[in-house]
């Protein structure tokens, strides 16, 4: 069974711009989430979405947002981009509902902001 | 809040060595907790979990046992590979209604030399 798939795996913006990144989860999964990893914060959660709808949400500002389309694929968004927003962005599926079952995680979309 | 302390290394070691990564975590009811692996330029991979207390998780020759008496979940493997290189997290995520995302550890950096 393939992985999640994360696209593109690198990106290079320049400040005030804007991107999207692109998830598709596990087969039959149902949860995805994201998480951003900087050296210095390490490891922080985003958002998490089931059925199409946010469950969850970490301490970010509104120009990060995310949807989650019919087919659980899902997408985050970042305005109006800052060079604090250069990092490894992560996604990971889960079978269920949240926190009921493990995640598994992508290879990532790494973002520099220039 | 939750939170996930773990000694950050580098930690060094020789190939067939005993290793011991030392976490320790602060949770609201009963988490599930877990260690994650990171090798570079890669994302996370699902290294072991425990969902309760005095469980022990194991994985490719890693154990590790969800002690709720000391807040505490260990990883040990007891003869490491050079292959074994790679960032080694921690982390928690309670169950339930309500459950938010996983919360990191920052990170240990294992290197085994040959």
């Amino acid at each position: 069974k393939a992985g999640v798939t994360q696209t593109p795996r690198y990106l290079i913006k320049t400040r005030g711009q804007q991107v999207t990144l692109s998830c598709s989860p596990i087969s039959g999964h149902r949860s995805v989430s994201w998480y951003q990893q900087t050296p210095g914060q390490g490891l922080q959660f985003l958002f998490e979405y089931f059925s199409e709808t946010q469950r969850n949400k970490g301490n970010f500002p509104g120009r990060f947002s995310g949807r989650q389309f019919s087919n659980s694929r899902s997408e985050m968004n970042v305005s109006t981009l800052e060079l604090g927003d250069s990092a490894l962005y992560l996604c990971a599926s889960s079978l269920t509902a949240p926190g009921t079952d493990t995640q598994y995680f992508g290879p990532g979309t790494r973002l520099t902001v220039l | 809040g939750n939170s996930v302390t773990q000694m950050e290394g580098p930690v060094t070691l020789s190939e067939e060595a005993f290793l011991t990564i030392n976490c320790t975590y602060t949770a609201t009811g009963y988490p599930s907790l877990f260690w994650y692996v990171q090798y570079p330029g890669e994302g996370l991979q699902l290294l072991l979990k425990a969902t309760k207390a005095d469980d022990k998780g194991s994985n490719k020759g890693f154990e590790a046992t969800y002690r709720k008496e000391t807040t505490s979940f260990h990883l040990e493997k007891g003869s490491v590979q050079v292959s074994d290189s790679a960032v080694y997290f921690c982390a928690l995520r309670r169950t339930g209604g309500g459950a938010d995302g996983l919360t990191f550890g920052k990170g240990t950096h294992l290197i085994i030399q040959p």
